[in-house]
């Protein structure tokens, strides 16, 4: 089954800079990955979703790229807002039509 | 409605008790998921429905965990005899075929064993 590794320590950052989230996994290479965002006591909400023939993917102030020699996708977040603060995760697909989740990263935004 | 729905948003119960969580998804939706997330974990998959089958269970982490979908729209996940250990957000998601892979969540069930 695929492994999915995110960073676990929360990623601090200052208001207008870059935030760079990194997901990585093990095993066969995925025809495509996914990120979701997930606020506190909330559901996940779908973001990104970046196919294994593209190797970047674009959405506002959004990038994922996805390089399946590496076997990582980085996410980017452009010009990072306080808003922007929540936890990140990656996932992948499983079987039957299914899809495995990495644990995530936190991301806080200071003013 | 316009989203996934999920009831009761909180469940406290005792040990030993069962519960039933609802999951009405997005009309039109032919997939529903079932997914657990323990305080400071990943999402755990549970169940997969596809219309009104399950083809994939292998989620289930014992016989006290059970799932049936009627009418390939509302889901029920049921378990019995309760432990401690089943607190946790139960998480339904739903998805449409046109879109591979994209899943739309509910806010979830917040499942408190005492």
């Amino acid at each position: 089954s695929q492994k999915i590794e995110q960073n676990s320590e929360a990623l601090n950052i200052q208001e207008g800079k870059t935030a760079t989230l990194t997901c990585n996994y093990t095993n066969y290479s995925p025809a495509y990955l996914q990120w979701y965002r997930q606020d506190p006591g909330r559901g996940p909400v779908f973001l990104l979703l970046i196919r294994e023939n593209e190797k970047e993917k674009r959405k506002e102030r959004l990038k994922v790229t996805f390089d399946t020699t590496l076997k990582q996708s980085l996410f980017h977040i452009t010009a990072s807002q306080p808003a922007d603060s929540a936890t990140y995760l990656c996932a992948l697909p499983g079987g039957y039509s299914t899809l495995t989740f990495g644990k995530g990263t936190m991301l806080l935004v200071s003013p | 409605g316009a989203g996934v729905s999920q009831s009761p948003s909180n469940k406290v119960t005792e040990k030993g008790k069962d519960v039933e969580l609802r999951c009405d998804p997005i009309s039109g939706h032919t997939a529903l998921y079932w997914y657990r997330q323990s305080l400071g974990q990943g999402l755990e998959f549970l169940i997969y429905f596809q219309g009104n089958s399950a083809p994939d269970k292998s989620g289930l982490p014992s016989d006290r965990f059970s799932a049936e979908r009627t009418g390939g729209s509302v889901s029920t996940l049921t378990i019995q005899r309760t432990q401690q250990e089943d607190s946790a957000v139960y998480l339904c998601a739903s998805s449409s075929l046109a879109v591979p892979g994209e899943l739309f969540f509910g806010e979830g069930s917040r499942l408190t064993v005492l």
